[in-house]
């Protein structure tokens, strides 16, 4: 079973570009999930997709990002002007329903940096 | 106050050590508690996975909650330089819109000399 995967694994971009970062879950997972790290800090939530709806965007940072997820399949991240502290880590993670005992699987996550 | 305290190290032990990692938390409202291994360059991969108070055994990780303290920890028995990682803590409450999202620590770069 292929795991989440993200594309692209790594991105430079200069400030005021847009980038956009996609993931693709695991097959069948409705759960799909946003997270962020940048550098010297925690792994932050962004936001948390169920299929096709946006269930909890409480961590998106500010209106330059976007995140979509069209059909319930994949979905993309876009950064609409990046600025400097948008560098870092985005992982993407997808799940089963959220419960006991259910694991979130993390892609390797996509390196961008804002210079 | 962070939600979640993690000394971030580095740690480095010999070989065959027992490792401890720890983490303390503010939050009264977290319900599941977990520890993710994580290689350079690569995602957050889950370890253990415990939902109460108690110690949570799986070959040679033990997970232990101590929710009245908030205060969780993992040890790792008879280490090896494959498990050279950082290790993440993270905690998940129901958020209220629907959502188990992820707490995490900083993480502890734990190097195991051979």
């Amino acid at each position: 079973e292929a795991g989440v995967t993200q594309f692209p694994s790594h991105s430079v971009i200069e400030k005021g570009q847009t980038v956009t970062l996609r993931c693709d879950p695991i097959s069948g997972h409705d759960n799909l999930y946003w997270y962020r790290r940048v550098m010297g800090k925690e792994i932050k939530f962004l936001l948390h997709f169920v299929k096709e709806s946006k269930q909890d965007e409480s961590g998106m940072p500010n209106n330059r990002f976007l995140a979509e997820r069209t059909g319930g399949t994949y979905s993309t991240l876009k950064v609409q002007p990046a600025e400097l502290e948008d560098s870092g880590v985005y992982f993407c993670a997808s799940s089963h329903p959220p419960g006991v005992n259910t694991e979130a699987f993390f892609g390797q996550g996509t390196r961008l940096t804002v210079v | 106050q962070k939600e979640v305290e993690q000394d971030p190290g580095p740690l480095s032990v010999p070989e065959g050590a027992i490792v401890s990692l720890n983490c303390t938390y503010s939050n009264s409202a977290f319900q599941y508690f977990m520890w993710y291994r994580q290689y350079s360059r690569k995602g957050p991969e889950l370890l253990m996975y415990t939902y109460s108070s108690g110690n949570k055994e799986d070959g040679r990780f033990t997970a232990q909650v101590d929710k009245s303290s908030k205060y969780i920890s993992l040890f790792i028995r008879d280490s090896q330089p494959s498990d050279s990682a950082t290790y993440l803590c993270a905690m998940s409450a129901y958020s209220g819109a629907g959502s188990y999202q992820l707490t995490f620590g900083k993480g502890t770069k734990l190097s195991v000399i051979p």
